[in-house]
């Protein structure tokens, strides 16, 4: 199984809401990331975790907490976001971080629009 | 973190032609990657090169690496319309193997 799953697809939601984004690898890895990615732009790096502790925040607001509750999963907590915050999130894994290859999976990515 | 350039950012070519794109990067490199990403969805892993290697194939991809110019390129040759995406290039740092993303190159075949 080569897949990164995330879910969900898409999803709207209002800035006082609080909402989830889920991810789900078996390849095991033991590296996971998120990005950021705004139309016609690269992937920004928010955070990376290895053996499921957090590694690397990119100085990303408190409005978004990671969490990896297992080797195989990591989620994207969301609240009081704001407009700006609309972007395709995507999460990622490898099989360790620094990971010399540096091979990265990625998902088919999380559609955020918030209003 | 992104510190890469690439160019074109955009080329359109015709079905069956060539398309080759660049990226020039900051740091020493470990290797150099890129990926495809289709309109709105994920990134996919196309080809590794690294620092010791200058030239590298995978079915229709070409990819060159020049480090004294800290540069690469991607030949993709007799292009299909599915080639249709943004391709980046991924320099992965050999100080502390952190990945840079390159500007990305949208890339569209007209059948």
């Amino acid at each position: 199984d080569t897949e990164v799953t995330q879910t969900p697809k898409h999803l709207v939601m209002g800035m006082t809401n609080k909402k989830s984004l889920k991810c789900e690898q078996h390849m095991g890895h033991r590296a996971m990331y998120w990005y950021k990615q705004k139309a016609k732009k690269p992937p920004e790096l928010m955070f990376v975790y290895s053996y499921e502790k957090l590694s690397i925040n990119e100085s990303v607001p408190s409005r978004f907490s990671p969490e990896c509750p297992n080797s195989s999963l990591l989620n994207l907590h969301l609240h009081a976001l704001q407009p700006e915050d609309s972007a395709l999130y995507l999460c990622a894994s490898s099989q360790d971080w620094p990971s010399v290859t540096g091979e990265l999976f990625f998902g088919e990515g999380s559609r955020l629009t918030v209003l | 973190s992104q510190q890469g350039e690439e160019d074109p950012q955009a080329l359109s070519i015709q079905e069956g032609e060539n398309a080759t794109m660049n990226c020039s990067y900051k740091t020493s490199i470990n290797n150099l990657q890129w990926y495809r990403q289709n309109s709105g969805r994920g990134l996919v892993h196309l080809i590794l090169i690294r620092s010791n290697e200058r030239e590298k194939h995978s079915g229709r991809l070409r990819v060159t690496l020049d480090t004294s110019k800290k540069s690469s390129s991607l030949l993709i040759t007799a292009s299909r319309a599915a080639d249709t995406a943004s391709y980046f290039c991924v320099a992965v740092s050999s100080n502390d193997y952190k990945l840079s993303f390159g500007a990305g190159t949208t890339v569209t075949v007209r059948a």
